[in-house]
């Protein structure tokens, strides 16, 4: 089994609906992450969380909430999605320190 | 303040021949930096990390990358490109032995020509 999934992988909503996007990790880490991507663009951090009861915005957190309900799960929502916010979104967990980053598998977004 | 810079966002390459994929960072900190490949329609993979440990770090599928600190460099290369290489590739650094943050490239997209 993965060890970072993300649900749902794709998604089709439409302008002003409110959407959860999930991630869920078996790595035991601490820390999790959002990210998009847009082409050309990279990854951009949305939010991130070094545990529990730490929450702490990115650099495009506008328009995006989430929430760590335990350590192996950290949601992102859309409040009231807005086209674009049509991305690829990517959930990434990693141990404190000098260590490496894990990645979902991505979860598609189109917003009509 | 932590930020990379790939300085070709497209290179083509003919299979065969070397694969040069550059990066140059800026770092307050001592850094990590990091190799993620992307293929299409897939999530990100670690290609190799620099951790303050050897500067030539070797990683999967024959990749392998310098960390120049008088350079503020880590450049991938590969010496034979294989058409399994056409992907997307993402340089990361992050500070110190925190590990606070990671920082992201705007990514080299590698085409590799039969």
């Amino acid at each position: 089994d993965a060890d970072v999934t993300q649900t749902p992988r794709n998604r089709i909503t439409k302008t002003g609906k409110r959407i959860m996007l999930e991630c869920s990790q078996t790595k035991g880490h601490d820390r999790m992450y959002w990210y998009r991507q847009d082409p050309g663009l990279g990854l951009r951090l949305i939010y991130y969380s070094f545990d529990v009861k730490d929450i702490n915005k990115g650099e495009i957190s506008d328009g995006y909430s989430v929430s760590r309900q335990a350590q192996a799960k950290f949601s992102l929502s859309l409040e009231s999605a807005i086209p674009n916010q049509t991305a690829l979104y990517f959930c990434a967990t990693s141990d404190y320190g000098r260590t490496t980053q894990y990645f979902g598998p991505g979860t598609r977004l189109l917003v009509l | 303040a932590q930020s990379v810079t790939q300085l070709d966002s497209h290179v083509s390459v003919s299979e065969g021949t070397p694969v040069l994929l550059r990066c140059n960072y800026s770092s307050s900190y001592s850094p990590s930096l990091f190799w993620y490949v992307q293929h299409p329609n897939k999530g990100l993979q670690l290609l190799l990390k620099y951790t303050s440990a050897a500067t030539l770090v070797k990683g999967i599928n024959g990749f392998e990358a310098e960390f120049k600190k008088s350079e503020t460099s880590f450049h991938l290369t590969k010496p034979s490109a294989h058409m399994s290489d056409a992907a997307e590739y993402f340089c990361v650094v992050s500070e110190g032995d925190t590990g606070n943050q990671f920082y992201f490239g705007t990514g080299t997209s590698l085409t590799v020509i039969p």
